[in-house]
């Protein structure tokens, strides 16, 4: 079994300011992890993923995210807030085999101008 | 080139009807994948096809929700009898080959769904 915590389920950071959004996952099996974004009324977009390659992940629109396997944790990160940032970011897991993916529950980001 | 593409957008019904939800993957897309989002339970895998052939179906909350999906192509998903819990927003995703983790699943717009 396999799962995904989102901390945090509204944060609002300034324009230009450091956004952080966390992602801690619980998988028995090596996991493959997954960024989302989701723009009002829109599906979901890749932003980045990690395939057990790098561990630090660069993606679109400037964000990146780091998989720590001692933390179970593959946070995401973009130094400076913009105000098109502004939409909800699910995180989600998979593994070698498994066709699914599994999501969390997402979290809001808002840009405070 | 065109993405995932999703029928209707809206679609509201009164309980006890069926409805068809309609979804169009990039053009050699082997995989589709459907999944559900609603506020109770966030997003929710439903099913799963590798061509025409649907190995995972483990996600359907019942048997009153189905899914085919014709040509290696468009699928579509019925939900038979509606309830109110069925109300969400339906999402379809396909991807190049399906099965690997690494194969990128491409997102629709989504249908949601309401049911009074």
């Amino acid at each position: 079994a396999q799962s995904v915590t989102q901390l945090g389920s509204h944060v609002s950071v300034s324009e230009g300011a450091l956004v952080l959004l966390r992602c801690n996952y619980s998988s028995s099996v090596p996991p493959y992890l997954f960024w989302y974004v989701q723009y009002p009324n829109q599906g979901l977009q890749l932003l980045l993923k990690y395939t057990s390659a790098a561990t630090l992940v660069k993606g679109i629109n400037g964000f990146e995210a780091e998989f720590k396997k001692s933390e179970t944790s593959f946070h995401l990160t973009k130094p400076s807030a913009h105000m098109s940032d502004a939409a909800e970011y699910f995180c989600a897991v998979t593994n070698f085999g498994n066709e699914k993916l599994t999501f969390g529950t997402g979290t809001r980001l808002t840009i405070i101008p | 080139g065109a993405g995932v593409s999703q029928s209707p957008s809206n679609k509201v019904t009164e309980k006890g009807k069926d409805v068809e939800l309609r979804c169009d993957p990039i053009s050699g897309h082997t995989a589709l994948y459907w999944y559900r989002q609603s506020l109770g339970q966030g997003l929710e895998f439903l099913i799963y096809f590798q061509g025409n052939s649907a190995p995972d179906k483990s996600g359907l909350p019942s048997d009153r929700f189905s899914a085919e999906r014709t040509g290696g192509s468009v699928s579509t998903l019925t939900i038979q009898r509606t309830q109110q819990e069925d109300s969400a927003v339906y999402l379809c995703a396909s991807s190049l080959l399906g099965g690997a983790p690494t194969d990128t699943q491409y997102f629709g717009p989504g249908t949601r769904l309401t049911v009074l």
